[in-house]
């Protein structure tokens, strides 16, 4: 059964980078059949996506956010990283990784979150 | 890009009631649209996609429809396992978001 599982500091300094890992247990991330996704929800707002990551490298996000934003992944340990640059407190959130079926748009399996507190 | 609007942004029901979600497009995206639902600490988890289809394992008491603009979430005979925030997603261009909708135990 497939699990996602989101890591890394809950709390990040402004103008920091903040670094998320999501390891992926009970499939590959190097499927073909799949990308991997990261979303946000700040406390109180809605969800906004960040980006996906498709396993032979290509990216692609969310515009709003593309200059400070970049998406890995590690064959070795199956886990996608998110990397943001220059935090501010609007990137104060919860931060979810999640699959999408390669040609489809939706999120069929998701991570529980972790919290991001971007604060000095 | 396109702008999702669900409403009610929360609901009080009772078990065994009726709830209806509404979700609505700022300009048109056929049945690409799927719903979630979400529970405090938990992951969130897909019930519908293609407006109207149900996700494998989840109950018959949900259902969708629309297309278009216009859709809606309905939960027949709410449980207490429904009382969840539940949203909306469309990725014409990239993946967009409703701004959820709570269902409260009333």
């Amino acid at each position: 059964q497939l699990q996602l599982q989101e890591s890394g500091p809950g709390l990040v300094k402004p103008s920091e980078t903040l670094s998320l890992t999501c390891t992926v247990s009970g499939d590959s991330f190097s499927s073909r059949a799949y990308y991997w996704g990261w979303i946000r929800q700040p406390p109180g707002k809605g969800l906004e996506w960040i980006g996906s990551f498709y396993y032979t490298g290509s990216s692609y996000y969310n515009p709003s956010l593309k200059d400070r934003v970049t998406l890995s992944g590690d064959t070795s340990k199956n886990q996608i990283s998110l990397t943001v640059t220059s935090v501010t407190a609007a990137d104060t959130a919860v931060y979810y990784c999640a699959r999408r079926d390669h040609g489809k748009y939706f999120f069929d399996s998701w991570g529980q979150g972790t919290l991001v507190t971007v604060s000095s | 890009d396109i702008q999702m609007t669900q409403s009610p942004s929360s609901v009080s029901a009772s078990v065994g009631d009726r709830v209806t979600i509404t979700c609505r497009a700022s300009q048109g995206i056929s049945n690409r649209l799927a719903w979630y639902q979400h529970k405090p600490g938990k992951a969130p988890k897909l019930l519908v996609y293609g407006a109207s289809t149900l996700q494998s394992g989840v109950p018959s008491r949900f259902s969708g429809s629309g297309s278009g603009t216009d859709f809606t979430l309905t939960i027949n005979s709410l449980q207490p396992e429904d009382f969840a925030t539940y949203f909306c997603q469309e990725a014409s261009s990239f993946p967009s978001f409703g701004g959820g909708t709570r269902v409260e135990i009333k």
